[in-house]
């Protein structure tokens, strides 16, 4: 099955201390993106990556890394994270970034940091 | 750069009862239109997309949206609502080389027995 999968989905934490949200795709495709979502705003892009080895910050990127050593893999990574980072997050995979290939989302990961 | 309006944050409808959910964009270059639909506890799925050529185009499930470039719009309507479409929906635009893809803020669809 064609999937995108995250772990946690769920995360509660405390600020500073530093971890990490997988994102796995079984589809090869080349293009992962990495949302948060809050209310009234939508999703807001973090970080994306256009293939292994090549990442760009979205609109959002400030407090997170990531990193793309493996075409099915995109981790998000929170050095030291901060109670404004509380949001849901998720992961999305599509063949290319051109606008007209659909986005596969993962289940989401909810993470509160206290 | 692309932006996307979504005024309505909460629509209720009874079941049965026809919906609209409006999105309206703004952009300088040509775009591709899209909805997606979360359901309770779910990640957001494509439910329809214009890309070019008719610009009335539809989903399985019933739903329909036009696109109307005259008003930059893109609404989202079914004429007849069933409660297994409570969910929120996002309207989002992308530019053709996919540099800029936006999300509306989206819209809580609630459909009552």
């Amino acid at each position: 099955e064609a999937q995108v999968t995250q772990n946690p989905r769920y995360l509660i934490t405390v600020t500073g201390k530093k971890l990490t949200v997988t994102c796995s795709q079984n589809m090869n495709h080349e293009y992962m993106s990495w949302y948060r979502q809050d209310p009234g705003l939508g999703l807001r892009q973090i970080y994306y990556s256009m293939n292994v080895e090549v990442t760009d910050k979205g609109d959002v990127p400030e407090g997170y890394k990531v990193s793309r050593k493996e075409k099915r893999n995109f981790p998000l990574i929170l050095e030291s994270p901060s109670p404004n980072q509380t949001s849901l997050y998720f992961c999305a995979s599509s063949l290319s970034r051109l606008g007209l290939d659909e986005q596969y989302f993962g289940p989401g990961t909810r993470l509160t940091v206290t | 750069a692309q932006s996307v309006t979504q005024l309505d944050s909460q629509v209720p409808v009874f079941e049965e009862a026809p919906v609209e959910l409006r999105c309206n964009y703004s952009s300088s270059v040509s775009v591709y239109l899209f909805w997606y639909v979360q359901y309770p506890n779910q990640g957001l799925q494509l439910l329809l997309k214009y890309l070019s050529g008719s610009t009335l185009v539809e989903s399985i499930n019933g739903f329909e949206a036009e696109f109307n470039k005259s008003q930059t719009s893109f609404h989202l309507r079914k004429p007849s609502v069933h409660i297994s479409d409570t969910a929120e929906y996002f309207c989002a635009v992308s530019d053709l080389e996919g540099q800029n893809f936006v999300f509306g803020p989206g819209t809580r669809l609630s459909v009552l027995p």
